[in-house]
């Protein structure tokens, strides 16, 4: 069965430090990797993708993640926080073959000025 | 181009009343997806239509949930008759058809309360 694991419920950074948000994965084929980032009352962004490829994929508002297949891990980074990247981020899986997404329990992050 | 459109925002309504969520996708995407948060948890899915039929509904809880998309357009989810549980953040989702490695694009969401 497919799962995503994100150890941190929040990460607290300074503004202009670099941030990191952790994602762990479990699929049975390829994994299909997925960030998606919900600001206050809003719905869920996309903000980036690893299909096949290069291993750090870049995305929206100058965030990257690195793929790393023998640590099934695929984190998403950023060299300088800003106040308004607080959010909510999701990690999601989808399997080859499948469709649906299967999302990890959000990671809150707060960037102080 | 419009994005995914999700009504209402919010509802409140009592255990053991009906509420129907409404989600119009972007145009075109016949890939249209259920999702719901339930609070401090993850994001889980509910079921998938592909154009007007059913292609995948097993993350659906029980039947009292029944959804539906008639004419492969806009879908309907519908709770009846809802109980505390049921409460949480019901996000619907969008993407073109056979798009495997596409990305999928996500409404504002409907957080239900039952009280």
């Amino acid at each position: 069965a497919q799962s995503v694991a994100q150890p941190e419920d929040q990460v607290n950074v300074a503004e202009g430090n670099p941030l990191t948000v952790k994602c762990t994965y479990s699929v049975s084929g390829n994994p299909y990797l997925f960030w998606y980032v919900q600001y206050p009352n809003r719905g869920l962004q996309f903000l980036l993708k690893y299909i096949t490829g290069d291993n750090l994929v870049k995305g929206s508002y100058g965030f990257e993640a690195e793929f790393n297949k023998s640590q099934t891990s695929f984190h998403l980074k950023k060299p300088s926080a800003l106040v308004s990247d607080s959010a909510l981020y999701f990690c999601a899986v989808r399997d080859t073959g499948f469709q649906k997404l299967v999302f990890g329990t959000g990671t809150r992050l707060l960037v102080s000025p | 181009e419009a994005g995914v459109t999700q009504f209402p925002s919010h509802s409140v309504i009592e255990k053991g009343q009906t509420v129907t969520l409404r989600c119009d996708p972007i145009s075109g995407h016949d890939n249209l997806y259920w999702y719901r948060r339930v609070m401090g948890k993850e994001i889980k899915f509910l079921l998938h239509f592909v154009k007007e039929s059913k292609q995948d509904e097993s993350g659906m809880p029980n039947n009292r949930f029944l959804a539906e998309r008639t004419g492969g357009t806009y879908s309907t989810l519908k709770v009846q008759p809802a109980e505390l549980e049921d409460s949480g953040v019901y996000f619907c989702a969008s993407s073109p058809f056979g798009a495997g490695n596409t990305e999928a694009f996500f409404g504002q969401g409907t957080r239900l309360t039952v009280v």
